[in-house]
C-alpha cells in the first residue's frame, strides 16, 4: 500500500541554518514525489517534484529535496533558512503501479517548521 | 493566469443541514480533486474527477458527493452535516491525470458546523 510517512511534526531551526524537513514513502512501483507548503489560512503551495532522473531536486524559494531510492527518502532541505519559511510542510507520493489507486496522490501528515530569528 | 478559485471562503452551518462548495480550476486544467483537512487526521482524500468522470473516491461516507462540470468546474455536496465535518476543505487541479502532474490548490472553504 501507498503510505508517506513524516516522522517529525515539528522542527526548530534558527535562521541562517540549514534546514531538514524529513520524508520517506512506501509504494509497490515506482514513486513520484512532490513537496508542499501552507502558510496559515491559505491552501497548498507547490515546492518541488521528483519523477525521474537527478537525485537532487531544486525548487522554489530556495529549497531542494534528494531522493534516496534504497532509503526510500525523500528529504526537504534549504541551506540557509529564513524566518518567513516558517509554515507546515507536506509530502506527497503517487505510485506508478496505479492498480486500484488510480493514481491518487498520498499526503504525510505535515511538518510544523518554524524559524526562531 | 489565475490560481484555483474555491467559493464561499468561509461558511457556517447546523447540524443536519446540507452545504455545496464550489471550485474554479487553473484554465486547461481538467481534473480536480478534493481534500478535507482537520487537525486531527491531517489532509484527507475525498475525490478526483477528470473530463466529468469521478476516477477515485477517498473513505468517505455517503453523505459526501462531488460532480464535475463540462467547464471542468466542480461542487462538493455535504448533505445531513455533523460536527465532525468541521474543516477545512481544498480543492487542487492539474493539467491531467499523469502521475508527474502536480496538482495546485485552492485558498479553501473553511466549513464551522455549529
Amino acid at each position: 500500500a501507498q503510505s508517506v510517512a513524516q516522522p517529525e511534526d515539528q522542527v526548530n531551526v534558527a535562521e541562517g541554518n540549514p534546514l531538514t524537513v524529513k520524508c520517506t514513502y512506501s509504494v509497490s512501483g515506482n514513486p513520484y514525489l512532490f513537496w508542499y507548503v501552507q502558510y496559515p489560512n491559505r491552501g497548498l503551495q507547490f515546492l518541488l517534484k521528483y519523477i525521474t532522473g537527478d537525485n537532487l531536486v531544486k525548487g522554489s524559494y530556495g529549497f531542494e529535496a534528494e531522493f534516496n531510492k534504497s532509503q526510500t527518502s525523500f528529504h526537504l532541505k534549504k541551506p540557509s533558512a529564513l524566518v518567513s519559511d516558517s509554515a507546515l510542510y507536506f509530502c506527497a507520493v503517487r505510485d506508478s503501479n496505479r492498480g486500484s489507486t488510480l493514481g491518487r496522490l498520498y499526503f504525510g501528515r505535515g511538518t510544523q517548521l518554524t524559524v526562531w530569528p | 493566469k489565475a490560481g484555483v478559485t474555491q467559493t464561499p471562503r468561509y461558511l457556517i452551518k447546523t447540524r443536519g443541514q446540507q452545504v455545496t462548495l464550489s471550485c474554479s480550476p487553473i484554465s486547461g486544467h481538467r481534473s480536480v480533486s478534493w481534500y478535507q483537512q482537520t487537525p486531527g487526521q491531517g489532509l484527507q482524500f475525498l475525490f478526483e474527477y477528470f473530463s466529468e468522470t469521478q476516477r477515485n473516491k477517498g473513505n468517505f461516507p455517503g453523505r459526501f458527493s462531488g460532480r464535475q462540470f463540462s467547464n471542468s468546474r466542480s461542487e462538493m455536496n455535504v448533505s445531513t452535516l455533523e460536527l465532525g465535518d468541521s474543516a477545512l476543505y481544498l480543492c487542487a487541479s492539474s493539467l491531467g491525470i499523469g502521475e508527474y502532474n502536480e496538482q495546485f490548490f485552492g485558498p479553501g472553504t473553511r466549513l464551522t458546523v455549529l
